[in-house]
């Protein structure tokens, strides 16, 4: 089946405590992404990537860091969490190379940051 | 940076009854627009999108209008079911590869 992964999906943390939140997709595809999304904010891009080894900052990527070893892993790692990062995270795909076209989110994780 | 919201953070439509959800943008340069949709609990489903070189465009009982005069796109649902119960969320693109979302709008559908 052809999905977008990730885990944890609930995850609950102290201040500083570096945490990684890994994702997958299937797809083959080749343009990966990470969003927050809060209360009356809506998603907001956090990191994307083009490519392997090509990754680029979205509208709110302090705290956050991503690599883009293998096509198919995309992980967000927060070296030290802040209780303002506490959020739902959703991981995306999509074959197009860029912003465009249909991406597929995986089931999110949520976060909380004490 | 680019702005993007949503005329009404809840709609109530009957059953059966045409749903139409506005967004609005600031960014002339805007290039790609695309709705999607999400249930509760669930990660965002694509419904339909359009570039600017275009001012409509038809899914399967959803509309798709851009009017780039009034930097204006809406989303409109044939015949509402229970099952269009969700947040519609509008996004674009401004000319990169940075996917830019609105607020959403909670679609609640009466029987």
């Amino acid at each position: 089946e052809a999905q977008v992964t990730q885990n944890p999906r609930y995850l609950i943390t102290v201040t500083g405590k570096k945490l990684t939140v890994t994702c997958s997709q299937n797809m083959n595809h080749e343009y990966m992404s990470w969003y927050r999304q809060d209360p009356g904010l809506g998603l907001r891009q956090i990191y994307y990537s083009m490519n392997v080894e090509v990754t680029d900052k979205g509208d709110v990527p302090e705290g956050y860091k991503v690599s883009r070893k293998e096509k198919r892993n995309f992980p967000l790692i927060l070296e030290s969490p802040s209780p303002n990062q506490t959020s739902l995270y959703f991981c995306a795909s999509s074959l197009v190379t860029s912003g465009m076209g249909e991406q597929f989110f995986g089931p999110g994780t949520r976060l909380t940051v004490l | 940076g680019e702005s993007v919201g949503l005329h009404l953070p809840t709609l109530s439509v009957q059953e059966g009854d045409n749903s139409i959800i506005n967004c609005a943008y600031s960014n002339s340069a805007s290039d790609y627009f695309i709705w999607y949709k999400q249930e509760s609990g669930k990660g965002p489903q694509f419904i339909i999108d359009i570039r600017s070189n275009m001012d409509k465009r038809q899914g399967q009982r959803v509309t798709v209008l851009l009017n780039k005069t009034v930097k204006h796109l809406s989303l409109q649902i044939a015949a509402t079911q229970p099952g269009d119960s969700a947040v519609y969320f509008c996004a674009l693109t401004g000319g990169g590869n940075k996917l830019t979302f609105g607020t959403g709008t909670q679609l609640k559908v009466e029987l």
